[in-house]
């Protein structure tokens, strides 16, 4: 059974660096055709895609926020770290993990962290 | 990168017929899933490769991708239906991209 949990602070200050971590378990971050994704969602609005880690250490990132992500992985501890630099209000949002299958589509994710960005 | 684009609703009468589409470039040329998320509630896989459904999704939803269009048709449309849909590609630069989503509303 594959689960994946989402952890960090609920609130960051402007201008701060989040940082997040994705601890998952049900399956191994070096089978070939695995990756873990992050995605978030704006209060009421769409899901944005932000970064992907592939089983190789392939990393891919949004184009329009590539500058502010970093994702990385801890193959022995079954976890993804996505790091946020420059933290604005606009980005609050609930950040969500999920596992990319070989079939390239997110089968399943965690159950969500809100982040709120707020002096 | 490329844009996907969903109308931002579609309404339905229990029991009929719902199709939601999602727009973009050559859409055909590759791959499209589908997502339901009900409020409060994380994203739930229905679509994968254009026209699978994962393991406990109802048969009554369905998806087709030509074209510039992928669709995703939910037949016999229930209540529990009712929730907001996303369809996921990847771009030329082996991106992710999200569509805007689509409101679902059973009437």
């Amino acid at each position: 059974q594959i689960t994946l949990k989402e952890s960090g602070p609920t609130l960051v200050k402007p201008t701060q660096t989040l940082t997040l971590t994705c601890t998952f378990s049900g399956f191994s971050l070096s089978t070939s055709g695995v990756g873990v994704g992050w995605i978030r969602q704006p209060p009421g609005k769409a899901l944005e895609w932000l970064a992907l880690i592939y089983w190789d250490d392939d990393k891919r990132y949004s184009p329009s926020l590539k500058s502010r992500l970093t994702i990385t992985k801890d193959t022995s501890k079954n976890q993804v770290v996505l790091t946020m630099t420059n933290m604005d209000p606009v980005d609050t949002a609930t950040y969500y993990c999920a596992h990319r299958t070989a079939l390239e589509d997110f089968d399943y994710w965690g159950q969500g962290t809100l982040v709120t960005v707020s002096s | 990168s490329s844009e996907l684009t969903q109308p931002p609703s579609v309404s339905v009468s229990p029991g009929q017929t719902a199709s939601i589409t999602c727009s973009g470039d050559k859409l055909g040329d590759k791959y499209t899933c589908w997502y339901q998320q009900r409020p409060g509630q994380s994203p739930l896989l229905v679509i994968y490769q254009d026209t699978k459904r994962p393991s406990g999704i109802p048969e009554r939803f369905s998806g087709s991708n030509s074209g510039n269009t992928a669709t995703l048709t939910i037949s016999g449309t229930q209540a529990m239906d009712e929730a907001d849909y996303y369809c996921q590609a990847w771009d030329s630069s082996t991106n992710v991209v999200f569509g805007g989503g689509t409101k679902l509303t059973v009437l």
